[in-house]
């Protein structure tokens, strides 16, 4: 149980190009789905906390307008990177969680994007 | 604010045996829950062990053990023979009252296994 999935697992776009990323719970409902940014060996940084229903919370120094957080329902949370850049090339990791049930965050596999 | 620091960036040890990875944490909320995360190469997040800060005894699952010291405020992750596989990078992570089950992370350590 608990499996978070991630499309799509790698991306690669062109400058100026706006990219997707959905995240799923596949089977159970995720109340709370985050957003994480990692670079090549650094830790997980979290970008957003989306709430199925409302607008997302973005951390200090995230762009909302570049980072678009749309948690449609409880399985599903898409994160959209506007205008890609090559400063934007990262991988992206989901987790969701179920706070009525537990504390644990289960995460996606992760989407690889590097924008050209 | 919360802190999670993990001091040791790699470490070796031989298959079969045991190893433990340091994890200190500093918090003022009262309630917390801390937890390990394996990451092998393929970047995926693997959630390993959940230890709740009201939580009598140590968490197991398997062969992860968590040495859990409040009053050090450490939690480290202790694996018992290691195997082949369990190369990865580990994060420990913290997750506060009232932060909307946001988790802190630490920086990680690498965990080579070795013949």
């Amino acid at each position: 149980g608990a499996v978070v999935s991630q499309h799509p697992s790698w991306v690669i776009c062109k400058s100026g190009t706006s990219v997707k990323i959905e995240c799923r719970s596949l089977d159970f409902q995720a109340t709370t789905m985050f957003w994480y940014r990692q670079f090549p060996k650094q830790s997980l940084m979290l970008m957003a906390t989306s709430n199925e229903g409302s607008k997302a919370t973005y951390e200090q120094g995230v762009e909302k307008d570049k980072f678009l957080i749309n948690h449609a329902s409880l399985t599903l949370s898409t994160l959209t990177v506007t205008s890609a850049h090559p400063e934007d090339s990262s991988f992206y990791i989901c987790s969701a969680g179920n706070n009525r049930v537990s504390d644990t965050q289960y995460f996606g596999p992760g989407t690889r994007l590097t924008v050209l | 604010a919360q802190k999670i620091t993990q001091t040791q960036p790699g470490m070796f040890v031989q298959e079969k045996e045991a190893v433990t990875l340091d994890c200190t944490y500093d918090t003022s909320d009262p309630s917390y829950g801390l937890f390990w995360y394996k990451q092998p190469s393929s970047g995926e997040m693997i959630f390993l062990i959940y230890q709740g800060s009201y939580d009598q005894q140590n968490a197991t699952e398997g062969r992860y053990s968590l040495n859990f010291q409040k009053a050090r405020k450490s939690a480290n992750l202790v694996i018992s023979a290691s195997q082949l596989g369990d190369s990865a990078m580990y994060f420990c992570a913290m997750r506060g009252t009232g932060t909307a089950s946001k988790l802190t992370f630490g920086t990680g350590t690498r965990l080579q296994v070795t013949l």
